[in-house]
């Protein structure tokens, strides 16, 4: 089985200045990792993932991640943030090879003020 | 490619009636999910079909069901409905387990 922790539940900051939000996880198998951002009303939409190879993973929007196997760590980070990045952030797992079954964490609301 | 489609995208209900929710993925997806969206519980796995059948599912009552159909649309019930019930349903399609696509959802009040 696994789990994934959110640190952060609500991380506020101001506009231009850098984020760091924090996700742990736990599991018995190898496993891929996602960000995914959430706007108001609306889905989920992919920020970036990491399957296998290079732990330094690039993804929309300015976002990257680093993936650290020792630590279980998958954290996610923006240089310098703009208003319109203000959105709920999940990161969540998924076991390779086989069910689509993702578990997320509880999210971290990122809330960029002027 | 057209995305991932939920109708209705909202829905109000009383307690003890039963719904419907839709799911179209996107063309050439034979895998589609489902998950419950609460403020208290966060996302939660609902149950997962590929190729018409349920290939895992999540801690839910038996009143949440789904199936999905050869063109690969799929429909999830809820029966009875309890106050609790209420959330954002999320559906989402995908090729491999290396990605997933998610629909808009449908914002399901129970009152």
């Amino acid at each position: 089985a696994q789990s994934v922790t959110q640190l952060d539940s609500q991380v506020p900051v101001f506009e231009e200045a850098p984020v760091e939000l924090r996700c742990n996880y736990s599991s018995s198998v190898s496993v891929y990792l996602f960000w995914y951002v959430q706007y108001p009303n609306q889905g989920l939409q992919l920020l970036l993932k990491y399957l296998s190879g290079s732990t330094l993973v690039k993804g929309i929007n300015g976002f990257e991640a680093e993936f650290n196997k020792s630590q279980t760590s998958f954290h996610l980070r923006k240089p310098s943030v703009h208003i319109s990045d203000t959105a709920e952030y999940f990161c969540a797992v998924g076991a390779q090879g086989g069910s689509e079954k993702l578990v997320f964490g509880k999210g971290t609301k990122l809330t960029v003020n002027p | 490619k057209a995305g991932v489609t939920q109708t209705p995208r909202y829905l109000i209900k009383t307690r003890g009636q039963q719904v419907t929710l839709s799911c179209s993925p996107i063309s050439g997806h034979r895998s589609v999910s489902w998950y419950q969206q609460t403020p208290g519980q966060g996302l939660q796995f609902l149950f997962e079909y590929f190729s018409e059948t349920q290939r895992n599912k999540g801690n839910f009552p038996g009143r949440f069901s789904g199936r999905q159909f050869s063109n690969s649309r799929s429909e999830m019930n809820v029966s009875t409905l309890e106050l609790g019930d209420s959330a954002l349903y999320l559906c989402a399609s995908s090729f491999t387990s290396e990605r997933q696509y998610f629909g808009p959802g449908t914002r399901l009040t129970v009152l």
